[in-house]
């Protein structure tokens, strides 16, 4: 059973235009969502997060839309770049301040950006 | 300020010999995490560690599989008998301790091949 799902395998763009990725998730226990980019045989790379007491996150030219009645979020690239083109993985955890550490991530399968002269 | 490291990047077993992944966390950070991920598939979490503690294995396989992390040294993911099945690529990530919702950070990951 697929919690976080990312239905587009697959995107690409033009240089200069926007990048739009999209992740739905299926737990409502979720309330911490984290975009991370990987390169082939790197590890993953944090980019930016969003709690479920917000609605929008933004930091340089990536911001994160989460619609918790949709339980949908997106990742928008603006603009877009050739160094931008990577995997990118949504995650959803479960809350962590308790512990003070940080719950277990939960993964989708990854959303491959290729963004083209 | 280095970041989460691990050792070796590329290691090959052959069957039913044994794995020892090792990862160092990012300087301050006490919680450690392991992930392995398969061929076309995204992260999938194994088990989550403090100092001298597990906290959460349920991703954990019940057999051959076990993680430590003491009280100095690396955390350590022992692969005991390794299998075909278990060739992937493995990434720790480490989180800092504090209050509220703690990103982690990955390290470069240990592509375990298994002949």
């Amino acid at each position: 059973d697929q919690q976080v799902k990312q239905n587009s395998p697959s995107l690409s763009v033009q240089e200069g235009r926007i990048s739009i990725l999209n992740c739905d998730y299926t737990n409502s226990m979720f309330d911490y969502f984290l975009w991370y980019k990987k390169y082939p045989a790197e590890g993953p790379t944090f980019l930016i997060s969003i709690s479920s007491i917000k609605d929008k996150n933004e930091d340089g030219r990536f911001t994160v839309f989460l619609n918790k009645s949709a339980k949908h979020l997106s990742l928008h690239i603006v603009p877009s770049q050739p160094g931008d083109s990577a995997v990118y993985f949504c995650a959803a955890s479960e809350g962590g301040g308790g512990q003070g550490g940080s719950e277990k991530l939960v993964f989708g399968k990854g959303t491959k950006l290729t963004v083209n002269p | 300020n280095a970041g989460v490291m691990q050792n070796p990047r590329h290691l090959v077993r052959r069957r039913g010999q044994e794995a020892r992944l090792r990862c160092s966390p990012m300087k301050g950070h006490s919680h450690v995490y392991w992930y392995r991920q398969l061929p076309e598939e995204g992260l999938k979490f194994m088990v989550y560690l403090q100092k001298e503690n597990i906290i959460d294995e349920s991703g954990m396989p019940k057999e051959r599989f076990s993680a430590e992390f003491p009280k100095e040294g690396p955390s350590i993911l022992r692969i005991q008998q390794v299998v075909r099945g278990d060739s992937a690529a493995y990434f720790c990530a480490s989180s800092p301790w504090r209050q509220g919702l703690n990103e982690q950070y990955f390290g470069p990951g240990t592509r375990l091949t298994v002949t």
